[in-house]
């Protein structure tokens, strides 16, 4: 079974500065990997996805993250973070390609900006 | 364009007494999820649906019961209500059978707690 793990509980950088999030995963096969946002007092907003392709994605509000399968790793990266950035981050995979299939939330990062 | 509308967003129990908690969805998505959130256990899911119809559990359905009697409805009830129970639910939906692919659409959540 797919599982993932996001190593950091809590994360703080300065406004400005460089962010990366780990997630790493869990699954025989070649997975389907998801970022998602969560601030405070929202759902889960989905910041890009990785199926096939391009090991580098791109997303949306400045986020991509890389897929690198020797290191069953998908880190969450963004060159600038802005204080509107401070909120929940978690990891998914998905798995399989039937009614079965489901995807497994990491139990997420949360991101601290510091003015 | 609502999405997936969640209701109540806030509610307040006494253990023992029941509820029931209601998802929309005005996507035409075939499949439906019911999550709980808690503190550093990320999103952990208690049950879903692959259609009109059907249910099937996930991996915390204990204490919960859901139907899907309308395509567009998914509903999450407790019969009775235990403090365990106090969390942050959410529910999501996807198009079908893809969705370990897609990713899934989620609604803005409903804080309960048992007191």
């Amino acid at each position: 079974a797919q599982s993932v793990t996001q190593p950091d509980i809590h994360i703080t950088v300065s406004e400005g500065a460089s962010l990366e999030l780990r997630c790493n995963y869990s699954y025989g096969a070649t997975p389907y990997l998801f970022w998602y946002v969560q601030s405070p007092g929202q759902g889960l907003q989905l910041l890009l996805k990785y199926f096939s392709g391009d090991t580098l994605v791109q997303g949306i509000k400045g986020f991509e993250a890389e897929f690198k399968r020797s290191q069953s790793s998908f880190n969450l990266r963004k060159p600038s973070v802005h204080w509107s950035d401070a909120a929940e981050y978690f990891c998914a995979v998905g798995a399989g390609y039937s009614s079965a299939s489901k995807i497994i939330f990491g139990s997420g990062t949360r991101l601290s900006i510091r003015p | 364009n609502a999405g997936v509308t969640q209701t109540p967003k806030f509610r307040v129990l006494k253990t023992g007494q029941s509820m029931t908690l209601l998802c929309a969805q005005d996507m035409n998505h075939e499949y439906m999820y019911w999550y709980r959130q808690d503190p550093g256990m990320g999103l952990r899911l208690i049950h879903y649906s692959v259609g009109e119809g059907t249910t099937a559990k996930g991996e915390v359905p204990d204490g919960y019961n859901v139907s899907r009697l309308k395509k567009q409805n998914f509903l999450l009830g407790l019969e009775s209500a235990a403090p365990s129970q106090t969390s942050v639910y959410f529910c999501a939906s996807s198009p079908g059978v893809a969705s370990a692919i897609y990713g899934y659409t989620f609604g803005s959540g409903t804080r309960l707690t048992v007191v």
